[in-house]
């Protein structure tokens, strides 16, 4: 039963350049998390995300990010023209369908972006 | 108001020490809190849920003062594989979301 997976596991681009990170949830999970996490500081929630629909996006910058997870395939989160201060490690997390607060949120391994 | 503080450490302790560490939390109607690990350059892990009345895993014990709005995280008998970052995490609107605090970092030495 493989667990969330990210990829790529680290992407270099540089400045102006589109990033692209992958997220296939846990199998039976429909509901998906962003976090970024710069050097030395905690998750920051950025989006949570259930098929097709964005629930919650209120940690996701007003431009040049957006977040997608479509009926079919990966969730994508996606920065158009990337800056330094983009580098960091981006996490995904994955919960169950049903509703209950105490849903425990699975991570993948999360993918570290350099911006050059 | 940050949603959820913790001391950011580091705390340094010898092996079998016990050690607490606190975390406050801003929404009253936060409904459930979590400890979270992270090991260096690693994904977060669920190291335990805290309920209302308190839990206990091995070494690790749980409490939540709604009261004061804080959890704890209570370390007994360190060990030196302990050593990582903990995370306080809360859910403040009763849904799948979470609030993750900064972390605390703990290093176990011999």
């Amino acid at each position: 039963n493989a667990g969330v997976m990210q990829n790529p596991r680290h992407l270099v681009r540089r400045r102006g350049q589109e990033a692209r990170l992958r997220c296939s949830p846990m199998k039976g999970h429909s509901h998906v998390y962003w976090y970024r996490q710069l050097p030395e500081e905690g998750l920051k929630f950025m989006v949570y995300l259930q098929k097709e629909n964005i629930i919650d996006e209120s940690g996701m910058p007003k431009e040049r990010f957006s977040a997608e997870f479509p009926k079919e395939g990966p969730s994508i989160l996606r920065i158009q023209q990337v800056v330094r201060g983009d580098s960091a490690a981006y996490f995904c997390a994955s919960s169950p369908m049903f509703q209950s607060s105490y849903n425990e949120q699975f991570f993948g391994p999360g993918t570290r972006l350099t911006v050059l | 108001r940050k949603e959820v503080e913790q001391d950011p450490g580091p705390f340094n302790v010898p092996e079998g020490a016990t050690v607490a560490f606190n975390c406050t939390y801003s929404n009253s109607a936060s409904q459930s809190f979590f400890w979270y690990r992270q090991d260096c350059r690693k994904e977060p892990k669920l190291l335990m849920s805290v309920y209302s009345s308190g839990n206990e895993d091995g070494r690790f014990t749980a409490q939540l003062n709604r009261a004061s709005q804080y959890i704890s995280l209570l370390i007994r008998d360190s060990k030196l594989s302990d050593s990582a970052t903990y995370l306080c995490v809360v859910n403040p609107y009763n849904n799948n979301d979470m609030r993750f605090g900064a972390g605390t970092r703990l290093t176990v030495k011999p």
